[in-house]
């Protein structure tokens, strides 16, 4: 079966911009999530949304904002880029709820803000 | 709070060493482990799992034992090929939550 699908795979973006990232997950995944890995950061989570609501949340600004659609796929946008958002932003699905599997990520969007 | 800390890289061997890179956590309540690896320009492939005490996870020769009293889950490969050069992260998932803990990443790069 297909897997975690994001678009685009690369963006080139000016500060102060705003930008919206694609996910669709795995057919019958109803729950995706958004990270984001920086080189100095590593791998930090933005947000999880299930069944169209926003279940969990990291600690990232306002600017960082994502919704789920009645299918599942996922967007996540910026507003007002920063230098310090160009990262790498994976986002991952998984089955309903269960502890027991791990999530399937997607290959990644990678933004540059310039 | 939950944290990850693993090995810092980055490491570097001959074809069919020995491979360990290290991991340990910190969790306020029964996580579930895992090792996952990332090719260059790749997202994260989950390598194997382990989700309780004592568990082993298994995958391409790799293999990685959910230690409680350790509170460790170090990765083990008994000969490396040149194909498993990639950075491998250790993660943790509370079982009551959906948000994956990883640590910083340890770069390996398996030479002939």
């Amino acid at each position: 079966k297909a897997g975690v699908t994001q678009t685009p795979r690369y963006l080139i973006k000016t500060r102060g911009q705003q930008v919206t990232l694609s996910c669709s997950p795995i057919s019958g995944h109803r729950s995706v999530s958004w990270y984001q890995q920086t080189p100095g950061q590593g791998l930090q989570f933005l947000f999880e949304y299930f069944s169209e609501t926003q279940r969990n949340k990291g600690n990232f600004p306002g600017r960082f904002s994502g919704r789920q659609f009645s299918n599942s796929r996922s967007e996540m946008n910026v507003s007002t880029l920063e230098l310090g958002d160009s990262a790498l932003y994976l986002c991952a699905s998984s089955s309903l709820g269960s502890s027991n599997y791990g999530y399937t990520f997607g290959s990644g969007t990678r933004l540059t803000v310039v | 709070g939950n944290s990850v800390t693993q090995m810092e890289g980055p490491v570097t061997l001959s074809e069919e060493a020995f491979l360990t890179i290290n991991c340990t956590y910190t969790a306020t309540g029964y996580p579930s482990l895992f090792w996952y690896v990332q090719y260059p320009g790749e997202g994260l492939q989950l390598l194997l799992k382990a989700t309780k005490a004592d568990d082993k996870g298994s995958n391409k020769g790799f293999e990685a034992t959910y230690r409680k009293e350790t509170t460790s889950f170090h990765l083990e490969k008994g000969s490396v090929q040149v194909s498993d050069s990639a950075v491998y992260f250790c993660a943790l998932r509370e079982n009551t939550g959906n948000q994956f803990y990883f640590g910083t990443g340890t770069s390996l790069t398996v030479i002939p």
